[in-house]
């Protein structure tokens, strides 16, 4: 259960704070994933990074920045959100092997509300 | 895109009777299909997959087929326990680190 971490674990913000996430894996893995997870819909694959390059962007708006500063770490920058944001941010790592899918590992989420 | 689309939605069944929750997909270049179980509360995590070289696979009370040419897979849950209820997500990739989820699958196990 603490392969994959993320802080916060909860997150209330008014529509022109900034704020970042953060998560943090101990798995050895060269791949990490932001997903957005909202009542009722499937999870969403917000961004990929493998080797600390960004290789999906799967349409997401500007106002969510990722980083990925080495590949145990990965943030989602936060800036003028809607309330429609508001869901629970899970961030994942796998091991890239030279293009092919392998198991995703999951953190336990940040569980945003916009305001 | 690949889209990805799960049934049913909601699953009850009685304690000890199975359980079946199919996933059809679009892209036939998908190739690894991942079956995820997230309890209330809890993070998503993997209870079993299966890639396109295997129609079938098991590991205890949990089973996955696949059928590569209806582009269809299913997973299949025997003597269902308490414990066993939580939402279930399929999903499918064609590689590259890109998976997409179905809408999910909330199971209720009645003791």
């Amino acid at each position: 259960e603490t392969g994959v971490t993320q802080t916060p674990r909860h997150l209330v913000m008014g529509m022109t704070n900034k704020k970042s996430l953060k998560c943090e894996q101990h798995l050895g893995h060269n791949a990490m994933y932001w997903y957005k997870q909202s009542a009722k819909k499937p999870l969403e694959l917000m961004f990929v990074y493998s080797l600390e390059e960004r290789v999906e962007n799967n349409s997401v708006p500007s106002r969510f920045s990722p980083e990925c500063p080495n590949s145990s770490h990965l943030f989602l920058h936060l800036h003028t959100l809607q309330p429609e944001d508001s869901a629970l941010y899970l961030c994942a790592s796998s091991q890239d092997r030279g293009g092919r899918t392998d198991t995703q590992y999951f953190g336990p989420g940040t569980r945003l509300t916009v305001l | 895109g690949e889209n990805v689309e799960q049934h049913p939605s909601t699953l009850s069944v009685q304690e000890g009777d199975s359980a079946v929750i199919k996933c059809t997909y679009s892209d036939s270049a998908s190739n690894y299909f991942p079956w995820y179980k997230q309890e209330l509360g809890k993070r998503p995590q993997l209870i079993i997959d299966i890639r396109s070289n295997v129609g079938e696979k098991k590991d205890q009370r949990i089973a996955v087929t696949l059928n590569k040419t209806a582009k269809h897979f299913s997973l299949h849950i025997t003597e269902t326990q308490p414990e066993d209820s939580a939402v279930y997500f399929c999903a499918a990739s064609g590689g590259y680190q890109k998976v997409t989820f179905g809408t999910g699958t909330k199971l209720q196990v009645i003791p």
